[in-house]
């Protein structure tokens, strides 16, 4: 079965501390896309990025950097230096394959809150 | 505006009626997903379409749920004899590409209140 795990639910943090949201998932496929969304408060899911089952290395995109490690199924996002406009709930999701099709399997989210 | 738009945003209605909501999908898109998503969780799948084909059904689309896609644009979900369970967000997606290279863009959704 496919399973994707957020442990932390909430994360209060001050602006320009560093916070990293934890990801871990489970599939026995060994083609697999994984993805991390964000839910503002406006409710649209944003796209953030994506990650190939064969592609381990790391990511930086601004403040934003993600950590893949297949050896312990995980795939942080880590922010670096908070901003209040990154408050939002975050999504990591994991994307199976099938014989009809595909679907994005989502963990339960973090919510952070980032204060001034 | 070229990304997913989905109508009504909100939607109330009493338990027994039934509603219909609409997503149309990034024009050059293919692919279109439906998910729902309640409060405090992520968002679950619910129906994929390749183009007009409803290629796969979640077990959580109920017989009360029916989803199309004529034409292979935009895409209709209706939910009959809505019950209070029903209440939730309800998304969609679209993307291109491999089946695997699922970039998914999201509408806002339609939010469901069933009283």
């Amino acid at each position: 079965a496919q399973k994707v795990t957020q442990a932390q639910t909430e994360i209060s943090v001050v602006e320009k501390e560093d916070v990293t949201l934890d990801c871990v998932y489970e599939t026995r496929d060994t083609t697999y896309y994984l993805f991390w969304y964000k839910q503002p408060p406006s409710g649209e899911l944003v796209f953030l990025i994506r990650r190939n089952s064969f592609d381990e290395q790391n990511e930086i995109s601004g403040r934003y950097s993600w950590n893949f490690q297949k050896s312990t199924s995980s795939f942080n996002f880590t922010i670096t230096a908070s901003q209040v406009v990154d408050s939002a709930v975050y999504f990591c999701a994991l994307s199976v394959f099938n014989q009809a099709g595909t679907a994005l399997i989502f963990g339960k989210g973090t919510t952070l809150s980032v204060s001034s | 505006d070229t990304g997913v738009s989905q109508n009504p945003r909100h939607k109330i209605t009493k338990r027994g009626q039934n509603v219909t909501f609409r997503c149309d999908p990034i024009s050059e898109h293919n692919r279109l997903y439906w998910y729902r998503q309640t409060l405090g969780q992520g968002p679950e799948f619910l129906t994929y379409f390749q183009n007009e084909a409803q290629l796969e059904k979640s077990r959580l689309l109920s017989d009360r749920f029916s989803a199309e896609r004529p034409k292979g644009s935009f895409s209709t979900l209706e939910i009959q004899r809505t019950e209070q369970g029903d209440s939730a967000m309800y998304l969609c997606a679209s993307s291109s590409g491999g089946i695997l290279y699922n970039e998914q863009f999201f509408g806002p959704g339609t939010r469901l209140t069933v009283l």
